[in-house]
């Protein structure tokens, strides 16, 4: 088991870019998180998902952000015309229905010029 | 409204000595404490939980006292060895809702 896979690992984008980000649950859990990590805010909820419907989007910034799960094998987190307060570390985490634990990724770091 | 706080941004000990990092939280419902270890590039990953029916749980040199009435925990890391050195982040939820997080106690283990 790979554990949950996120890429790219990095990202660098110019302010006003697109960045799309990638997460590949653990096979066979049916929640997916987003969780935005800066030293100042910490771990920011944004989003999650079980069984693929969006549950919880309470976290997710109401413009420019947005996120996707097409399938149970992978989610993806879509900031538009990128500013550099975006700039951050961004988990995904998967988990069990039924479970409270979450499994992370290693995190995608954007940064935005 | 931060719902689960953590009282020290960081911690420093020197090896051998038991850390104690303290957590607290608002919510009373919440009935699932889980605390979470990172360490640099790399994700949180569990560490140890405990339930709001248990005021204590204990693995290998890690314990969590939990103090349901005045809606506080900690945690007790035993023998601190350098390798224990991360971000510790107290965790809470409710009903398998969604994981509240505090914002990290950054611990320092001193040879």
């Amino acid at each position: 088991n790979a554990g949950v896979i996120q890429t790219p690992r990095h990202k660098v984008t110019g302010k006003g870019q697109e960045a799309t980000l990638w997460c590949e649950p653990i096979s066979g859990h049916s929640a997916v998180f987003w969780y935005r990590q800066t030293i100042v805010q910490g771990l920011e909820f944004l989003t999650y998902f079980r069984n693929q419907a969006p549950i919880d989007d309470s976290g997710m910034p109401k413009e420019r952000f947005s996120a996707q799960m097409p399938n149970q094998s992978h989610s993806t987190l879509k900031i538009q015309s990128t500013q550099p307060q975006d700039s951050a570390v961004y988990l995904c985490a998967s988990s069990f229905t039924g479970e409270n634990t979450l499994y992370f990724g290693a995190g995608t770091r954007l940064s935005v010029l | 409204q931060q719902q689960v706080r953590q009282s020290s941004q960081s911690l420093t000990v020197w090896e051998g000595e038991t850390a104690i990092l303290n957590c607290s939280y608002e919510n009373s419902a919440f009935d699932y404490f889980p605390w979470y270890q990172q360490f640099p590039g790399e994700g949180p990953a569990l560490l140890i939980a405990i339930r709001s029916v248990s005021d204590k749980k204990e693995d290998g040199r890690f314990t969590i006292f939990f103090n349901k009435r005045e809606k506080n925990l900690s945690l007790h890391i035993k023998d601190s060895q350098p390798g224990d050195s991360a971000t510790y982040f107290c965790a809470a939820s409710y009903s398998n809702n969604r994981i509240f997080f505090g914002d990290g106690t950054q611990l320092v283990v001193k040879p």
